[in-house]
């Protein structure tokens, strides 16, 4: 069975500083990961996907990711935070063959970004 | 660009009564889900359907909840008799065939008092 554990539900970084938000997965098969952003009262939006391509991965707002297979990691990265990085951040593990996968998600992490 | 839009946005019902959440998947997608997200906590799989019918359910779907295609364009989320417990955001989802991500529609949040 697959899983996800994000590590620490809030992470507090100031503007203009590293972002790191940790996202380990379980899974028996190849996985498909990806990171999906929601920001207050709004749906779920993707960020970056990994689906055994590149294990580096770009994504959208300067976001990346890389797929650590030994660490059976996918964290989440960005160079420099901005104000309007602040969100919940969700890491979602495929369970199927790809099309018809369930998502399994981890708890969310919370992103404050201080000025 | 397209995109799944869902309705109503917030549904307020009394505990025992029947809801139909409404979605809107994106037009040439195959793959429909519903999730639910209770507040404060994750984003849970209720169950996928292609092909017309469930391809996949978890635990929590159970004979309360059905899904239906009605028409070419729309994907609803039955729940016959509410509980309390049922309140949380309800998310529709669609993909494509060779498409790996899933866009999820804004949600409906559901309160059953």
């Amino acid at each position: 069975a697959q899983s996800v554990t994000q590590l620490g539900s809030h992470v507090s970084v100031s503007e203009g500083a590293l972002v790191l938000l940790r996202c380990n997965y379980s899974s028996s098969v190849p996985p498909y990961l990806f990171w999906y952003v929601q920001y207050p009262n709004q749906g779920l939006q993707l960020l970056l996907k990994y689906t055994s391509a590149a294990t580096l991965v770009k994504g959208i707002n300067g976001f990346e990711a890389e797929f650590k297979k030994s660490e059976t990691s996918f964290h989440l990265t960005k160079p420099s935070a901005h104000m309007s990085d602040a969100a919940e951040y969700f890491c979602a593990v495929s369970a199927g063959s790809g099309n018809t996968g369930k998502l399994i998600f981890g708890q969310g992490t919370t992103l404050q970004v201080k000025p | 660009e397209p995109e799944v839009t869902q309705t109503p946005s917030h549904q307020v019902t009394q505990m025992g009564q029947e809801v139909i959440l409404r979605c809107v998947p994106i037009s040439n997608h195959l793959y429909f889900y519903w999730y639910r997200q209770i507040l404060g906590q994750k984003v849970e799989f209720l169950v996928s359907f292609y092909n017309n019918e469930i391809s996949e359910k978890s635990e929590i779907f159970d004979d309360q909840f059905s899904v239906e295609r009605p028409d070419g364009s729309n994907f609803t989320l039955k729940i016959r008799s509410t509980k309390l417990e049922d309140s949380a955001m309800y998310f529709c989802a669609s993909n494509g065939w060779g498409g790996h991500e899933q866009f999820f529609g804004p949600g409906t949040r559901l309160t059953v008092l």
